[in-house]
């Protein structure tokens, strides 16, 4: 079926490096994914976004890649900082018309900011 | 300010009860959701709502029922059908037609 998932469960970095949080998706006809950041005990909170006409997007510390042609996408923050722990879902949504129906979420990756 | 209020942030359950897990939001979004989250998981969709009075089920219905009196409110009601309700419990609401969703604190429900 189809599936999102991630290529690793934890990924530990140091403080101040740069990380890369991969996610590959099985459906191509996926045209819309999401970069969530969840802390312990919280909800996820939205970090960014990307269309499927899009390669590339920036945010503040952020860039999101998109590969359509292997299915692939993955979350690069620069300079990780102690607050940058937590798990990171990416999420697709196939479906046009409404994301009503649900978007389809990754296993997540937890991401360990080393001192 | 405007958000999504999950409570009670913690619940215990004995088996054999129903127990209903409260949503609210001030957002005027159209849409709302229930995930589950088991340890190591993504997030499964239990319940989605698009409009007053209608609601559909997700991928993991079974076990749980919801209503959708109120825009503001999706209340979800895990049954003692449910035979493994331990879990954490995320609400989540959008724009109808938006995928970038809001999502509530949660709720951690353990059964004793």
């Amino acid at each position: 079926g189809e599936s999102v998932g991630l290529h690793l469960p934890t990924l530990s970095v140091q403080e101040g490096d740069n990380s890369i949080i991969n996610c590959a998706y099985s459906n191509s006809a996926s045209d819309y994914f999401i970069w969530y950041k969840q802390e312990s005990g919280k909800g996820p909170q939205f970090i960014i976004d990307i269309r499927s006409n899009m390669d590339k997007r920036q945010g503040q510390r952020v860039t999101v890649l998109l590969n359509k042609t292997v299915k692939h996408l993955s979350l690069q923050i620069a300079a990780t900082q102690p607050g940058d722990s937590a798990v990171y879902f990416c999420a697709e949504n196939s479906h046009s018309g409404g994301g009503a129906d649900g978007l389809t979420f990754g296993k997540g990756t937890h991401l360990i900011i080393q001192p | 300010d405007g958000g999504i209020t999950q409570s009670p942030k913690y619940l215990f359950r004995k088996e054999g009860q129903n127990v209903t897990l409260s949503c609210e939001q001030n957002l005027n979004h159209d849409a709302m959701y229930w995930y589950r989250q088991d340890p190591g998981q993504g997030l499964r969709l239990i319940y989605y709502s698009q409009i007053v009075n209608d609601f559909q089920k997700g991928d993991i219905a079974e076990g749980y029922s919801v209503s959708r009196e109120k825009k503001e409110s999706f209340p979800l009601t895990v049954t003692s059908a449910q035979k493994n309700p331990t879990a954490f419990y995320l609400c989540a609401s959008s724009m109808l037609g938006a995928y970038g969703y809001t999502f509530g604190s949660g709720t951690r429900l353990t059964v004793v």
